[in-house]
């Protein structure tokens, strides 16, 4: 069964530095990873997603988030964070796109 | 701008009362599903399908939830009858992984409060 893991239930970060939302997974085979964002009142949006290739993925609003295989890892990351970024992440994982299992998310406040 | 459409937006019922939630997930998308959130759960999803067909409803309660997919531009989530504990938000989202594209679609939510 996969599973997704997300260590911190906030993240404070002042505007202008490097954030980091750290995502961990479990999955049999080759794991499908994405990350949603969800603003207040709205369903979930598509940030970015890693299925095979490079493991650097770039994605909407100047995200990023690295795979890396060994530590089953998919961190979320931007240079230069925006108080408009602040919002509830969440990491996912899809085995072929057959069901979509979210992590509990991960609450971002980018402070002024 | 292809995109989910739940309905209602908002619902407050009484406790027993039967509750219908729509959903018109993204013309050519054959896969739907159906998430619940709450602050203590967070996202959980109740029911899946995949052209029409439900190919999993094991995260929803059996006794009272029910899901179907009348057509392929209707899914739809009643409770019958309703209780308070099932207050939360319920989402609707969509995805066509033929299209290699393999991301959901979400609906802007139904939010349920039950008295």
């Amino acid at each position: 069964a996969q599973s997704v893991a997300q260590p911190e239930d906030q993240v404070n970060v002042a505007e202008g530095n490097p954030l980091t939302v750290k995502c961990t997974y479990s999955v049999s085979g080759n794991p499908y990873l994405f990350w949603y964002v969800q603003y207040p009142n709205r369903g979930l949006q598509f940030l970015l997603k890693y299925i095979t290739g490079d493991n650097l993925v770039k994605g909407s609003y100047g995200f990023e988030a690295e795979f890396n295989k060994s530590q089953t890892s998919f961190h979320l990351k931007k240079p230069s964070a925006l108080v408009s970024d602040s919002a509830l992440y969440f990491c996912a994982v899809s085995p072929y796109g057959q069901n979509f299992v979210f992590g509990p998310g991960t609450r971002l406040s980018v402070l002024p | 701008d292809a995109r989910v459409t739940q309905t209602p937006r908002h619902k407050v019922t009484e406790m027993g009362q039967e509750v219908t939630m729509r959903c018109q997930p993204i013309l050519g998308h054959n896969t739907v599903f159906w998430y619940r959130q709450t602050m203590m759960q967070g996202l959980e999803l109740l029911a899946y399908f995949r052209n029409r067909a439900p190919l999993d409803d094991s995260g929803m309660p059996k006794d009272r939830f029910s899901a179907e997919m009348p057509d392929a531009t209707l899914a739809t989530l009643k409770i019958q009858p309703s209780e308070p504990r099932d207050s939360a938000v319920y989402f609707c989202a969509s995805a066509q992984p033929e299209d290699r594209d393999e991301k959901l679609f979400f609906g802007s939510g139904t939010q349920l409060s039950v008295l």
